[in-house]
């Protein structure tokens, strides 16, 4: 069975940091695209990273570009995502998903808040 | 930046009865459209790719259609399970990639 499961999220400060990862199985991760999409409460998806299965080329939404960065380990099956100087807007649900788009599967999903 | 926006934002129907969701892209996308469905507290599931494609799994009632511009999601007779918000992507020209802000079908 294809899975992936998010971890890593909970309160966070403004200006401050969280490391969210994604735990894939079932498929060859090393040979698939990774994204990471969020969901603020109550609002729609919003897509804000991308990495690439084998150089690591990343693309970034603006909203998230200089702050937040994506990377990989293949042999660890592990997706990350380091969020830095971090806003109260970020406050959110992050769910990775395996590419290429249209995105299949999805994981649950880990809440990130962020709050003083 | 392609915008996506979708119509109406609230869809009361009735069970049995059919749905009929829009999906408009500010510039063409080609066939590159896919459909998300999001019931409360899950992650979106796939249901439709290629303007048309059912992903595996998604029950016949369930019909994409369009190309370019506007694009359609139909379900034909609605089920309990099929009231859900549905999400449009398209995948044509990114990064960004751009969702729809979604339409709640919701039981009428």
């Amino acid at each position: 069975e294809v899975r992936l499961v998010e971890s890593g999220g909970g309160l966070g400060r403004p200006g401050g940091s969280l490391r969210l990862s994604c735990a894939a199985s079932g498929f060859a991760f090393e040979t698939y695209e990774m994204h990471w999409v969020r969901q603020a409460p109550g609002k729609g998806l919003e897509w804000i990273s991308y990495i690439d299965f084998s150089d690591g080329a990343a693309y970034y939404a603006d909203s998230v570009k200089g702050r937040f960065t994506i990377s990989r380990d293949n042999a660890k099956k592990s997706l990350d995502l380091d969020m830095n100087s971090l806003r109260d807007d970020d406050t959110a649900v992050y769910y990775c998903a395996r590419g290429p788009p249209p995105f299949d599967p999805w994981g649950p999903g880990t809440l990130v808040t962020v709050a003083s | 930046e392609i915008v996506m926006t979708q119509s109406p934002a609230v869809l009361s129907v009735s069970p049995g009865e059919r749905a009929i969701l829009s999906c408009r892209a500010s510039q063409s996308v080609g066939s590159d459209l896919a459909w998300h469905q999001q019931k409360p507290g899950q992650a979106p599931r796939l249901i439709m790719y290629g303007a048309y494609v059912r992903a595996t799994g998604v029950p016949a009632r369930f019909s994409g259609s369009g190309s370019g511009t506007e694009f359609t999601l139909t379900i034909s007779s609605l089920q309990s399970e099929d009231f859900a918000v549905y999400y449009c992507l398209q995948y044509n020209n990114w990064p960004p990639l751009t969702f729809g802000g979604g339409t709640k079908v919701e039981i009428k």
